[in-house]
């Protein structure tokens, strides 16, 4: 059964605090993305990766750090240093780094809220 | 203003109805259009996507899109409470390193039995 999973599907923590959410695939999907969403703001991009070892900014980076060791795994460190850091947080994966027309699949979200 | 704009609603129609979702957008070189639904605390799913302009059509749902307007439109008929749901609109253009797509703010559609 292929998917994206998202692990845990809450999760709080204090101000001040580093958290690590995991997103994992077996969809065999080369690149990944994670993308937060606001409510009235759509989804806005943080990072992505297109092949293991390498990844990039998106547009809301600052605050955030990722890897991507492995092909089916892209954790995602929220950092003390992200100011708003209370957010859905949403991974998704594409099956190739380049154009063509295959989309965006989604996993179901993290919803993290810092006190 | 946002490179895609859409009416974040609520629409509340009843159970039965044509529901017409729309979306502007003002980059000219987007080719790849998309609509995703998405129930409330889940990820969302991709629902159709369409490749320039064009119709596309899957069971209850149809895809429009009017490169020359810069607007697309998803339409649902025989619209079913299941139905309910937050409907974004995204797209991209042709390749490019990221691929990067851009979603509109989402639209809130309530189906009453």
């Amino acid at each position: 059964d292929g998917g994206i999973t998202q692990s845990p599907k809450y999760l709080f923590r204090k101000e001040g605090q580093n958290v690590t959410l995991s997103c994992e695939q077996n969809l065999n999907h080369d690149a990944m993305y994670w993308y937060r969403q606001d409510p009235g703001q759509g989804l806005r991009l943080i990072y992505y990766s297109q092949i293991v070892n390498d990844f990039q900014k998106g547009d809301i980076a600052e605050g955030y750090s990722v890897s991507r060791e492995k092909k089916e795994s892209f954790p995602l460190t929220v950092t003390s240093a992200q100011k708003n850091p209370t957010a859905f947080y949403l991974c998704a994966s594409k099956k190739s780094r380049t154009g063509g027309l295959n989309e965006q699949y989604f996993g179901p979200g993290t919803r993290l809220t810092v006190t | 203003q946002k490179e895609v704009e859409q009416d974040p609603g609520p629409l509340s129609v009843p159970e039965g109805a044509i529901v017409s979702l729309n979306c502007t957008y003002s980059n000219s070189a987007f080719q790849y259009f998309m609509w995703y639904r998405q129930y409330s605390r889940k990820g969302p799913e991709l629902l159709m996507y369409t490749y320039s302009s064009g119709n596309k059509e899957d069971g209850r749902f149809t895809a429009q899109v009017d490169k020359s307007s810069k607007y697309i439109s998803l339409f649902i008929r025989d619209s079913q409470p299941s139905d309910s749901a937050t409907y974004l609109c995204a797209m991209r253009a042709y390749g490019g390193a990221t691929n990067k797509l851009i979603f509109g703010t989402g639209t809130l559609l309530a189906v009453q039995p």
